[in-house]
């Protein structure tokens, strides 16, 4: 089944605890992103990748860092997370423009830092 | 950078009625305008996406409209049904991004009532 699985699907650490939330895709899709889904605020998108070793900034990238060392996924860093990290996260693949922008996103991953 | 408002924020229809979504975008540059539905517990998946080349785009009972000029586009859901009900997101994307760098709207609760 074409799909992008995301781990762990819920978390709760404490502040300044580093944590990776790992994002995976089957597609073999050039492009993966990372949004942030909070109350209120919408998506926003944290960083995306065009492809291995390429990646860019979204419009909260700050306190947030990615790698794309393979093609099918796309790790999401917060090396001392803050309570104001608490929130919603996606990951997102497609094709990147190849005749298409479409992105699937994962199921999400629900964080909360206390 | 690019500001997307989508309006209203929650919306309430009767079963076989109209729905209309508004989104207005800031960066006269950009080109690209999908619409994507959230339903509870799930990710974002997309249902119409536009380009700033076209006016007007349908698929089945949901059609997309783009005013350029205004800088707005609307989503038009015609004989909604139950299943209609879920968070609808716009976003646009400037011709920097190709498409993939998004900003999003901060959504609309459709509820479709019986």
């Amino acid at each position: 089944e074409a799909q992008v699985t995301q781990n762990p699907r819920y978390l709760i650490t404490v502040t300044g605890k580093k944590l990776t939330v790992t994002c995976s895709q089957n597609m073999n899709h050039e492009y993966m992103s990372w949004y942030r889904q909070d109350p209120g605020l919408g998506l926003r998108q944290i960083y995306y990748s065009m492809n291995v070793e390429v990646t860019d900034k979204g419009d909260v990238p700050e306190g947030y860092k990615v790698s794309r060392k393979e093609k099918r996924n796309f790790p999401l860093i917060l090396e001392s997370p803050s309570p104001n990290q608490t929130s919603l996260y996606f990951c997102a693949s497609g094709l990147g423009g190849t005749g298409s922008y479409e992105q699937y996103f994962g199921p999400g991953t629900r964080l909360t830092v206390t | 950078g690019e500001n997307v408002e989508q309006h209203p924020s929650t919306l309430s229809v009767q079963e076989g009625d109209s729905a209309v979504i508004k989104c207005t975008y800031s960066d006269s540059a950009s080109n690209y305008f999908p619409w994507y539905k959230q339903e509870l517990g799930k990710g974002p998946q997309l249902i119409i996406d536009i380009r700033s080349n076209v006016g007007e785009k349908k698929d089945q009972r949901i059609a997309v409209t783009l005013n350029k000029t205004a800088k707005h586009f609307s989503l038009h859901i015609t004989e909604t049904q139950p299943e209609d009900s879920a968070v609808y997101f716009c976003a646009a994307s400037p011709p920097a991004g190709g498409g993939n760098k998004l900003t999003f709207g901060t959504g609309t609760q459709l509820k479709v009532e019986l």
